[in-house]
């Protein structure tokens, strides 16, 4: 099956610097990559969706100033958490499909963000 | 958008057949049935996807009644690798964007 890369696995921070999380298609390409954020038991909450050439549409309550997408190739996508507090603290993980009517999802590992 | 309701949690034994139902009664007519199983602390995988009737690959088979508003995920002769929380996501094809992430089933597999 495609395969999805996602790096850092993890990463610790302080509060106020930013993160950068990639996340690459290794053997597909993908016009729209998918973000998430997920807390311990919960369940995944779409942040935002990246589209290749353009802006990101972000979901109600997402602020784009502060997780900022850049989907700058057909493989690549990356969020970058901005300025990050505490509460940013997650597991974030992406997405991506085969195609515009490929409904079948192919996830990267996921990354555990800890901001002390 | 079709909400979907399955157990919270399962536990079962190595070695049997585990049956997760999932209700889906306002399903619409384009929307596909999927299944993702998930690790802790790793991404979602997808596990089988279905329109109607069965479906079955190497690791799973999908039941869908006649009327699409339930489907049964049957994992055969689970083993202890197989816990994990397996979510059913019901969708128009295409349109990824709009899935809505259930808590999931949690499968507790014990010896």
């Amino acid at each position: 099956g495609a395969v999805v890369s996602q790096h850092p696995s993890w990463v610790i921070c302080k509060s106020g610097t930013s993160v950068k999380i990639e996340c690459r298609s290794l053997d597909f390409q993908a016009t729209t990559m998918f973000w998430y954020r997920q807390f311990p038991k919960q369940s995944l909450m779409l942040m935002a969706t990246s589209n290749e050439g353009s802006k990101a549409t972000y979901e109600q309550g997402v602020e784009k100033d502060k997780f900022l997408i850049n989907h700058a190739s057909l493989t690549l996508s990356t969020l970058t958490v901005t300025s990050a507090h505490p509460e940013d603290s997650s597991f974030y993980i992406c997405s991506a499909s085969q195609g515009l009517h490929d409904e079948k999802l192919f996830f990267g590992s996921g990354t555990q963000l800890s901001v002390l | 958008l079709a909400k979907t309701t399955q157990p919270i949690s399962m536990d079962s034994y190595e070695g049997q057949e585990v049956n997760i139902t999932c209700s889906h009664n306002n399903i619409a007519t384009n929307d596909y049935i999927t299944w993702y199983q998930q690790f802790p602390s790793q991404g979602p995988r997808f596990i089988i996807q279905g329109y109607k009737t069965k479906v079955t690959n190497e690791v799973a088979s999908l039941f869908i009644p006649a009327d699409r508003k339930s489907s049964t995920l049957s994992l055969p002769r689970v083993s202890l690798s197989d816990t994990a929380v397996y979510y059913c996501l019901v969708g128009e094809a295409g349109n990824n964007r709009k899935l809505i992430w259930g808590l999931g089933t949690s499968l507790a597999v014990n010896p």
